[in-house]
């Protein structure tokens, strides 16, 4: 049975920390991991990685995929409060299956 | 900005009755999905669509039924609600580019009593 698993489940940190968010995969006929971010409402997209060892920038995020570990970090520089959120990982198979998600919530 | 559309918001109904939580998108998308979230949980994809008269059944098990008789519109419907139903549902959908990013609505609470 395919399985995302995500990791920590929860964190909390104060401003201006970096934090990294694992994600781990197991996946039949694998083709793409997406992170998205959900805060109150609907998640909304931040990276699709598709091939190992490169990296994917936004601001203060990145992350990288390692096909042969089968795992991706998301990880978040110099975090602000904007960043508490669920950050989600999931990875294509018929839709997208989610994992379970790392609740995040960076203190002032 | 996507353009996605979930009714009702907010949802408060009786045992036993019948609802439809309506998904229309305008961006011309052939796949759109469902999904059932309760709070702090994951999301578990319910029922997918692929194209115009093309439903089928996700990985989580769900009472509910879904149509698409339309490319913008997947409703999906509950012909008799219990509490167990109570949850958010969040309808997606995604282009024939095939990045795999979803587009999500705002999502659809319902709530059971």
């Amino acid at each position: 049975e395919d399985k995302v698993v995500q990791s920590p489940l929860s964190l909390v940190v104060h401003e201006g920390d970096t934090v990294t968010l694992n994600c781990s995969y197991e996946v039949t006929n694998f083709r793409s991991l997406l992170w998205y971010k959900q805060e109150k409402k609907a998640p909304t997209f931040l990276f699709m990685l598709t091939s190992s060892g490169i990296e994917k920038k936004s601001g203060r995020l990145s992350s990288i995929l390692d096909k042969k570990e089968l795992f991706s970090i998301l990880n978040i520089t110099a975090t602000q409060t904007g960043d508490s959120a669920v950050y989600l990982c999931a990875v294509i198979r018929r839709a997208l299956t989610f994992g379970s998600g790392t609740r995040l919530q960076v203190q002032p | 900005e996507a353009d996605i559309y979930q009714t009702p918001r907010y949802l408060v109904i009786g045992t036993g009755k019948k609802i439809t939580l309506e998904c229309s998108q305008t961006m011309g998308h052939d796949k759109m999905y469902w999904y059932q979230q309760d709070p702090g949980m994951e999301l578990h994809l319910i029922h997918y669509s692929y194209g115009v008269n093309s439903t089928e059944k996700g990985d989580l098990s769900s009472e509910s039924t879904v149509s698409r008789i339309r490319t913008e519109h997947f409703p999906l419907t509950l012909e008799s609600a219990r509490p167990s139903h109570t949850s958010q549902y969040l309808c997606a959908s995604s282009g024939q580019a095939n990045t795999g990013e979803l587009f999500f609505g705002e999502g659809s609470r319902l709530t059971v009593l």
